[in-house]
């Protein structure tokens, strides 16, 4: 059974970057679409970009100056990297496995494999 | 951005009952919409897929419906488990985007 662990730095400063890492377990990385997730506190979620097995990346506008999501195949996982954090950046972010149809994986699918999430706090 | 709004925000029901969430997308998006169930310090879990599959594990009770701009998740006899938030989302265009979310209470 695919399992997701991420892990990274929960205590972070304003204008600090956010890293965190997607480690890949029971499953292959290939040909799947993986993508970070993030819920602020007491809200709801917002998709922050996603990557392939051939690194190919797809970021949100909103946060695409600032976000790097990058891949390392050999290792069966992925990474994110959010530079320039402020308060509005506190939240539980998710790794996450895309979907795949009828045994197809394709991009613009749903989120199916989460990992267990990581809280991230920004506060000085 | 594909705007996805749900109502009710909180809904109140009672074990046994039949409840109906509803998600409202900005522009058409066909059938290219999930559902999603969160309890409290979980992660969300995949309920429906293009907009009326249901995941393999979800219980029967579980449905959705609708194309197009309006969509439905229909829990048909509520259990206890089930009490929770759920969440749409639109894939057919990135970004993707979540409906804020609807509160399942008893």
């Amino acid at each position: 059974q695919v399992q997701l662990q991420q892990w990274g730095a929960g205590l972070l400063k304003p204008s600090e970057t956010l890293s965190l890492t997607c480690a890949v377990y029971g499953g292959s990385f290939s040909d799947y679409y993986w993508s970070w997730i993030r819920q602020p506190p007491g809200r709801g979620l917002e998709w922050i970009g996603e990557i392939n097995d051939s690194g190919r990346t797809t970021y949100n506008p909103s946060l695409k100056s600032r976000v790097t999501i990058s891949a390392d195949t050999s290792k069966n996982h992925f990474s994110l990297n959010l530079n320039s954090v402020t308060a509005s950046d506190t939240a539980v972010y998710y790794c996450v496995r895309g979907y795949c149809t009828d045994g197809v994986c394709s991009p613009l699918e749903p989120f199916h494999i989460w990992g267990q999430g990581t809280v991230v706090t920004v506060s000085s | 951005d594909i705007q996805m709004t749900q109502s009710p925000s909180t809904l109140s029901a009672s074990v046994g009952d039949r409840v109906t969430i509803t998600c409202r997308a900005s522009q058409s998006i066909s059938t290219w919409l999930a559902w999603y169930q969160q309890k409290p310090g979980k992660a969300p879990n995949l309920l429906i897929y293009k907009a009326s599959s249901l995941q393999r594990g979800v219980p029967s009770r579980f449905s959705g419906g609708g194309s197009g701009t309006e969509f439905t998740l229909t829990i048909s006899s509520l259990q206890p488990d089930d009490f929770a938030t759920y969440y749409c989302q639109q894939y057919h265009t990135y970004p993707y985007t979540f409906g804020q979310g609807t509160n399942l209470e008893i």
